[in-house]
């Protein structure tokens, strides 16, 4: 695709219960990252894939929160048993990663709203 | 882990005058990329300039340029002539060469002031 793509836009769920956010990295970008972002905060790192495997997961905040990648491509992030402080944007980002100087690629993020 | 610090939550700024952004981090590495982001109310994260560490001359993107301090860590933009359209909450990033992870500060949100 053109861009990064996120889907929902918005979701909007009840406490305790689980949500699926989904992330279409740009074509041929084979490193992904997850983002979480609350309200006039700043970018906290959730998890990075290279490829399919996550050499990183240390920023998941707890074990509710998992990510997976297939294909290469498409990956979701999934909370279990959502918490009002799950409330907040999640952001993906994908990247070349044959260059150090590219940049990452944004989506423009699914707000998540714990009610 | 790398450390990117952002040390002005807020910043506001005459329309058409300059205002200029820090950023330092915290590195032991030689080779690695730094980024300006820019996130407008719509929330998509724009990128408006980067800057490789071992180039010494500072980049440029038409108002938009930085002051790379590599001993000192320090890595600001300057935004000349600043226009409505310019406000945002900017994000300064960090990325090994080696490694492919982004490690980002915590912004500082920019109003313009007609």
């Amino acid at each position: 695709g053109a861009g990064v793509s996120q889907s929902p836009s918005n979701k909007v769920t009840e406490k305790g219960k689980d949500v699926e956010l989904r992330c279409d990295p740009i074509s041929g970008h084979t490193a992904l990252y997850w983002y979480r972002q609350s309200l006039g905060q700043g970018l906290e790192f959730l998890i990075y894939f290279q490829g399919n495997s996550a050499p990183d997961k240390s920023g998941l905040p707890s074990d509710r929160f998992s990510a997976e990648r297939t294909g290469g491509s498409v990956s979701t992030l999934t909370i279990q048993r959502t918490q009002q402080e799950d409330s907040a944007v999640y952001l993906c980002a994908s990247s070349l990663v044959t260059r150090g100087n590219t940049e990452a690629f944004f989506g423009q993020g699914t707000r998540l709203t714990v009610v | 882990a790398q450390t990117v610090t952002q040390s002005q939550p807020e910043m506001s700024v005459q329309e058409a005058e300059t205002v200029t952004l820090s950023c330092t981090y915290d590195t032991s590495e030689s080779d690695y990329y730094l980024f300006w982001y820019k996130q407008p109310p719509s929330r998509q994260m724009i990128l408006v300039i980067r800057q490789e560490a071992y180039k010494q001359q500072n980049a440029t993107e038409n108002r938009f340029s930085v002051n790379f301090q590599k001993a000192a860590k320090s890595f600001s933009l300057k935004i000349s002539d600043s226009q409505l359209g310019d406000a945002a909450m900017y994000f300064c990033a960090y990325r090994s060469a080696p490694g492919n992870q982004f490690y980002f500060g915590t912004g500082t949100s920019l109003t313009v002031i007609p």
